[in-house]
């Protein structure tokens, strides 16, 4: 079935960093969405994009919708320890309107303090 | 609002046990899926449902039967438990098929021995 590439599968940073993650394929999408699990709960929605170029904040979150439309980008600034969690990247595909998200494999995030 | 709702949170099964995990969502939405999660294979769809009365495999439905006799509420059946099926579960649903995103539970820790 289709994939997404979502990188890096980990990171480990220190509270105040910046952190950069992404997610990629080689098909069109039609939305984005930014997902992130906190541990021993299930994934909660951050973000959602749906067109090609749209950057949306939320908080110290930002996420972009690629030019191309074969990828996102989410960016965290000045992290903190309650960011600890995975971060999931999921799309639509284009003309894809009666198909289910696809889902990246998630980003692990560890903050030291 | 309770959202989506998951039972049990921990089970424990022997191989060749059956049971059924419940979801239940108070949202009113029409979509509802089960995946499940292991460590770096991210969410991987089982079964999932657009509609009541509907049923349909998603991309890893082996060794799975489910049902969706009320609108609210999406059973998975694991007719003869195999340690393969130790995972995390989760349920989620949508209003619509991925534009909007889906509201997952918390997860059901299954662990067969």
């Amino acid at each position: 079935g289709q994939q997404l590439n979502q990188s890096p599968q980990s990171m480990f940073i220190q509270e105040g960093e910046d952190v950069s993650m992404n997610c990629t394929s080689s098909s069109i999408f039609n939305t984005w969405l930014w997902y992130k699990q906190d541990p021993g709960e299930g994934p909660v929605l951050l973000i959602a994009l749906y067109k090609a170029g749209e950057l949306t904040s939320n908080g110290r979150l930002t996420a972009q919708f690629g030019i191309t439309r074969k990828d996102s980008f989410l960016n965290i600034s000045a992290s903190i320890p309650s960011d600890v969690g995975i971060y999931f990247c999921a799309g639509q595909l284009n003309g894809g309107s009666q198909g289910n998200l696809i889902f990246g494999k998630g980003t692990k995030l560890s903050v030291k303090p | 609002n309770a959202g989506v709702t998951q039972t049990p949170k921990f089970r424990v099964l022997k191989t060749g046990q059956s049971m059924t995990l419940l979801c239940a969502q108070d949202m009113n939405h029409e979509y509802m899926y089960w995946y499940r999660q292991d460590p770096g294979m991210g969410l991987r769809l089982i079964h999932y449902s657009v509609g009541e009365g509907t049923t349909a495999k998603g991309e890893v439905p082996d060794g799975y039967n489910v049902s969706r006799l009320k609108k609210q509420n999406f059973l998975l059946g694991l007719e003869s438990a195999a340690p393969s099926q130790t995972s995390v579960y989760f349920c989620a649903s949508s209003y619509s098929r991925g534009s909007i995103g889906y509201t997952f539970g918390s997860g059901t820790r299954l662990t067969v021995v």
